[in-house]
């Protein structure tokens, strides 16, 4: 069964304090893996589509890397802005391509 | 000029009645999505539609049906409302046809049964 986890569920940093989150995932066939970024009240918002293991794509203190069965969303030097839900997605390659969402990161930045 | 719109953004509703949720989409995609999302922000899809035809359907009750009278909208009526209904409901759309295309969300309907 596709299935996609991420970790941690919840995460505080200080502001300035770098870290990662995981997305792991075990799908038939991946057909790209995104993240988004979702603030309360709000809909996720895209950030980073990935597809190839090795590729990499940075926006600003963000940056998304992929293997071949998880990605990681790295963030630099943090700030109480970058506090959100972040979410990463799986299209997979059989059928309808339907997309599979985990569960979300909660990350908060203290100031 | 927003991307994907839905409305209500609010709906407060009583056990038992009928309702509908409107999205409509002016990005041009050709596949449109119903997510449920649940307290602990879960995303799990319940329908999609590609050029107006029925593509995904979810293990979700009868009593919700969707409807794509165009590319560009996607409605969804829920029958005999319970109180399990009770969570945030996002429209999304997608091209699907190219790879790696992401979805683009609207900012939800919120869904509460009293």
């Amino acid at each position: 069964e596709d299935q996609v986890t991420q970790s941690p569920e919840a995460l505080r940093l200080q502001e300035g304090e770098s870290s990662s989150l995981n997305c792991s995932y075990t799908v038939s066939g991946l057909r790209g893996l995104f993240w988004y970024r979702q603030d309360p009240g709000k809909g996720p918002e895209f950030l980073f589509t990935l597809y190839s293991a090795g590729e990499e794509k940075e926006k600003e203190r963000l940056k998304a890397t992929l293997t071949k069965k998880e990605s990681f969303l790295h963030i630099t030097a943090p700030k109480p802005e970058d506090s959100a839900t972040y979410l990463c997605a799986v299209q997979v390659t059989s059928g309808t391509y339907k997309y599979i969402f985990g569960t979300g990161t909660r990350l908060k930045v203290l100031a | 000029d927003t991307a994907v719109s839905q409305t209500p953004k609010y709906l407060v509703t009583q056990m038992g009645n009928d309702k509908s949720i409107k999205c409509e989409q002016n990005l041009g995609h050709d596949t449109m999505y119903w997510y449920k999302q649940d307290s602990k922000k879960f995303l799990k899809i319940m329908f999609s539609y590609n050029n107006k035809e029925l593509i995904i359907n979810e293990t979700v009750p009868n009593r919700f049906s969707p409807k794509s009278p165009d590319k560009a909208h996607l409605n969804l009526h829920i029958n005999s409302l319970e109180l399990g209904d009770s969570a945030v409901y996002f429209c999304a759309s997608s091209h699907s046809g190219r790879r790696n295309q992401p979805q683009h969300f609207g900012d939800g309907t919120r869904l509460s049964i009293l």
